[in-house]
């Protein structure tokens, strides 16, 4: 049973950056066929998918989020982190990190998710 | 970018009931690349339905799924006290890659 769990600071100040990590248990990153994702939710809103890492290296950003977002791997660690620079109040919510299957194209494990204020 | 609007916006139902969800798309999913979560309060989501009518490892089979291309539907056959939830559709195609409806919430008449 793959099991994720997010950790991180929970307030972060307007105009800084975010950083979040993701530690994996019970699985490798470096499996092919999973991407390894970040989603968020703000509150009492819905789900927005931020970014994934594949096995490879490689990455792929929301454009929306695109020129803010890095999403990095620590193999040793087996771990995967995001990074999120210039905040605003807008990206305050709940983050999740996430396993994203190339077979279905789902997530089938979650973190619990972390919460994130930007406030000053 | 694929838009999904589900409906309704909140379902009113009693235990035992049946639940009909509906997720709507703005252009076809390519490959009935549909999946559908289930959320409570202070949880993440949960697999239920992938490739629009498989069921997720451990979920019961009150819960179903259908459709393909714009139209998709989740069908819980007879609701538990323990379904009451929000329950989100799911979808990969184009750019961005994955894109998630804005939930049904389904709460106890």
């Amino acid at each position: 049973q793959v099991q994720l769990q997010e950790s991180g600071p929970g307030l972060v100040k307007p105009s800084q950056t975010l950083s979040l990590t993701c530690t994996v248990s019970g699985g490798s990153i470096t499996t092919g066929g999973s991407y390894w994702s970040w989603i968020r939710q703000h509150p009492e809103k819905g789900l927005e998918w931020i970014g994934y890492i594949y096995y490879s290296g490689s990455t792929y950003y929301n454009p929306s989020l695109k020129s803010r977002v890095t999403i990095s791997g620590d193999t040793s660690k087996n771990q995967f982190s995001l990074n999120l620079t210039s905040l605003t109040a807008a990206d305050t919510a709940v983050y999740f990190c996430a396993r994203g299957t190339w077979a279905h194209r789902d997530f089938d494990f979650w973190g619990q998710g972390t919460p994130v204020t930007v406030s000053s | 970018e694929i838009v999904l609007t589900q409906s309704p916006g909140t379902l009113s139902l009693s235990p035992g009931e049946r639940a009909t969800l509906s997720c709507r798309a703005s252009q076809s999913v390519s490959g009935s690349y549909l999946a559908w979560y289930q959320q409570k309060p202070g949880q993440a989501p949960r697999l239920l339905i992938y490739g629009a009518s498989s069921r997720a490892t451990g979920i019961p089979d009150r819960f179903s799924g259908s459709g393909s291309g714009t139209e998709f539907t989740l069908t819980i056959s007879s609701l538990e006290p323990e379904d009451f939830a929000v329950y989100y559709c799911q979808q990969y195609g184009s750019s961005p890659p994955y894109s998630f409806g804005q939930g049904t919430k389904l709460e106890i008449k």
